[in-house]
């Protein structure tokens, strides 16, 4: 069973269609939640930490929630330059963060 | 400043041939980590270092991969007598304390190593 996964795969929005990214989670001890923005041929660009349910963070567009079972990245009247894969990764405990397959997001003009 | 680099950005090998990765984290960073991405698959973990020492080498894949660090900066990724399966995208990450006590840690990514073994 995977711990952390993400959904859906993939997801198509006209620009200005806002809608949420889930990435749920099955450890107990978390430890922090990351979510990163990562272009084609590119590595993962961090956008954000969160550390225990409850917390909310944002940065433009994007608003990633917490809850003790998953988190939500939230893209409000999204761009065209938002299309990209949005990993969401969990560390539990003293352990090596686990990440998520991702969801890809395409906005279209 | 600056962040984490890789060279080279680029690899195109030929099967049975040796490569070395390099990986140049951010200044400060004790921690390090290697990753493998294939065409649409996750990040796959392969190793982390905690200053010049790998607490954990469980992602390695097959004796054929070895990893050091030096200086507690620099960190090179070998793949001895590569095969295609090895083909992939090899990012590699830096955090500032790595999995010892206090908060989580944010990892950094560099843009990758692109590997194909023909």
């Amino acid at each position: 069973e995977d711990q952390v996964t993400q959904s859906p795969e993939a997801l198509r929005l006209q620009e200005g269609e806002s809608s949420s990214l889930n990435c749920s989670y099955t450890v107990s001890g978390l430890r922090g939640l990351f979510w990163y923005r990562q272009d084609p041929g590119k590595g993962p660009e961090f956008l954000f930490t969160l550390y225990s349910a409850g917390e909310e963070k944002e940065k433009e567009r994007l608003k990633a929630t917490l809850t003790k079972k998953e988190s939500f990245l939230h893209i409000t009247a999204p761009k065209p330059e938002d299309s990209a894969t949005y990993l969401c990764a969990v560390q539990e405990g003293s352990y090596i963060p686990t990440f998520g397959r991702g969801t890809s997001l395409i906005v279209h003009p | 400043g600056a962040g984490v680099s890789q060279s080279p950005s680029n690899k195109v090998t030929e099967k049975g041939k040796d490569v070395e990765l390099r990986c140049d984290p951010i200044s400060g960073h004790t921690a390090l980590y290697w990753y493998r991405q294939s065409l649409g698959q996750g990040l796959e973990f392969l190793i982390y270092f905690q200053g010049n020492s790998a607490p954990d080498k469980s992602g390695l894949p097959s004796d054929r991969f070895s990893a050091e660090r030096t200086g507690g900066s620099v960190s090179t990724l070998t793949i001895q007598r590569t095969q295609q399966e090895d083909s992939a995208v090899y990012l590699c990450a830096s955090s500032r304390r790595g999995n010892y006590g206090g908060a989580s840690d944010t990892q950094y990514f560099g843009p990758g190593t692109r590997l194909t073994v023909l």
